[in-house]
């Protein structure tokens, strides 16, 4: 199956720092999202980005499909950035709806 | 808007027991997922609906486990019996267009414990 896999597996950054997360996938991909899983355990959707850059605020991601990565950005962090940070892709060819999930960069920012 | 809603938020249980954990997905959404989080797998996803039609229970562990969505605001997932090794977070998530090119939206999970 699709191997996916998150570098670095954990990070500590000070507060103001910039950093960027990357997600490298063995097979071509129909899907790709980014999702922040906070310290109390619940999982926000940060991109729905199969292809292309995106930006909201703060973050932006960009997919290279044809080379088959992704980047996380993070800018001028904060603690509430805090967290475990997943990519997750579905086959190209397959289910789009079938997302396997890699295994996380765990991001600790300190004040 | 409210998101998707998961119930219970924690469920400690014995050994043998039946578990049913219940999810309401965002109104209007036509795709819903259940998945399991433990430390040793990850997250991994148990199957998922479309127009609340199985599509895909591949990634159920056994015939302990049994999910169905009776409507389009309303799923169960039913453990019976359930054992140990069944403990951790359950998510239900959901997502609209048919295709799969929509974010997916989680709920905040049931903490499933089983002595």
């Amino acid at each position: 199956g699709i191997q996916v896999e998150q570098s670095p597996p954990d990070l500590i950054l000070q507060e103001g720092a910039n950093s960027t997360l990357r997600c490298n996938f063995s097979d071509s991909v129909n899907n790709l999202q980014w999702f922040h899983q906070n310290p109390w355990g619940q999982l926000i959707n940060l991109f729905y980005i199969p292809s292309g850059t995106k930006q909201n605020g703060r973050l932006s991601a960009t997919t290279v499909a044809t080379e088959r990565y992704s980047l996380l950005y993070i800018s001028s962090s904060q603690t509430t950035d805090s967290g475990v940070y997943f990519c997750a892709v579905a086959i190209y060819g397959g289910a789009t709806n079938k997302l396997i999930f890699g295994t996380g960069t765990l991001l600790a920012v300190q004040p | 808007d409210a998101g998707v809603i998961q119930s219970p938020r924690h469920e400690v249980t014995e050994m043998g027991q039946e578990v049913t954990l219940r999810c309401k997905p965002i109104s209007g959404h036509n795709s819903l997922f259940w998945y399991r989080q433990t430390m040793m797998r990850g997250l991994e996803l148990l199957i998922y609906f479309n127009n609340n039609v199985p599509i895909d229970d591949s990634g159920m562990p056994e015939d302990r486990f049994s999910a169905k969505m009776p409507n389009a605001s309303f799923s169960t997932l039913k453990i019976q019996p359930s054992e140990p090794r069944d403990s951790a977070v359950y998510f239900c998530a959901s997502s609209g267009g048919q295709w799969g090119n929509q974010p997916q939206h989680f709920g905040d999970g049931t903490r499933l414990s089983i002595l």
